[in-house]
């Protein structure tokens, strides 16, 4: 089936500029999560949907960054007024939530560029 | 805070060596070890451990984890180029909400001809 899905899978955009970067998580998978990579660092954590809890945003950098995830499926992660440092590979993942066991399954992320 | 290091940063082999990969680990509320690969972008998931002791294996990937000294290796035998790439070891803690995998920084492998 359908795996996970992003885009758009490359953004160049201008500093101060406001950009969305868009997730489809695989249906029927009630968790999703977003993460960025930068170049040769780790993956960092920024939020966590949960079916219809309050969303876990305690990895936001700053706020500017927010997301949303509407009617429990596609969600969107926007960065206002974009910084240089904003650059990095943005990963959404999504799994099933079940007790003991979460494993998450990746979209190809979207390399964002600001200059 | 949850945290996961992992050991080696790099590391440079030739075609058919064998090679381990360590991660350590400390998290509230263990609740499982992921090892994802990741060549392009996005990771692809390799083996989830949830039991110490229990080897995980496919192919000439194996994997195991000692919940006890909060570790897990990960072994590939007779190394191949195409095994080139970052691994990564994620651990999920059970977050008051929900939970969240932490990841370590990786190991980049590169296997050389």
């Amino acid at each position: 089936g359908a795996g996970v899905s992003q885009s758009p899978s490359n953004k160049v955009t201008e500093k101060g500029k406001d950009v969305e970067l868009r997730c489809d998580p695989i249906s029927g998978h009630t968790a999703l999560y977003w993460y960025r990579q930068s170049l040769g660092q780790g993956l960092e954590f920024l939020i966590y949907f949960q079916g219809n809890s309050a969303p876990d945003k305690s990895g936001l950098p700053s706020d500017r960054f927010s997301a949303e995830r509407t009617g429990g499926s596609v969600s969107t992660l926007t960065i206002q007024r974009t910084q240089q440092e904003d650059s990095a590979v943005y990963l959404c993942a999504s799994s099933f939530q079940r007790v003991g066991a979460n494993t998450q399954y990746f979209g190809p992320g979207t390399r964002l560029t600001v200059l | 805070e949850d945290k996961v290091v992992q050991s080696p940063l790099s590391l440079v082999v030739h075609e058919g060596d064998t090679v381990t990969l360590n991660c350590s680990y400390e998290v509230t509320n263990f609740r499982s070890l992921l090892w994802y690969k990741q060549e392009k972008k996005a990771p692809t998931f390799l083996f989830m451990l949830t039991s110490s002791g229990i080897e995980k294996k496919s192919g000439r990937l194996s994997s195991i984890l000692d919940k006890k000294e909060l570790f897990s290796i990960l072994n590939i035998t007779a190394t191949q180029t195409g095994d080139s790439a970052v691994y990564l070891c994620a651990v999920e803690g059970r977050e008051t909400s929900g939970s969240r995998l932490t990841f370590g920084e990786g190991t980049q492998l590169t296997v050389n001809p």
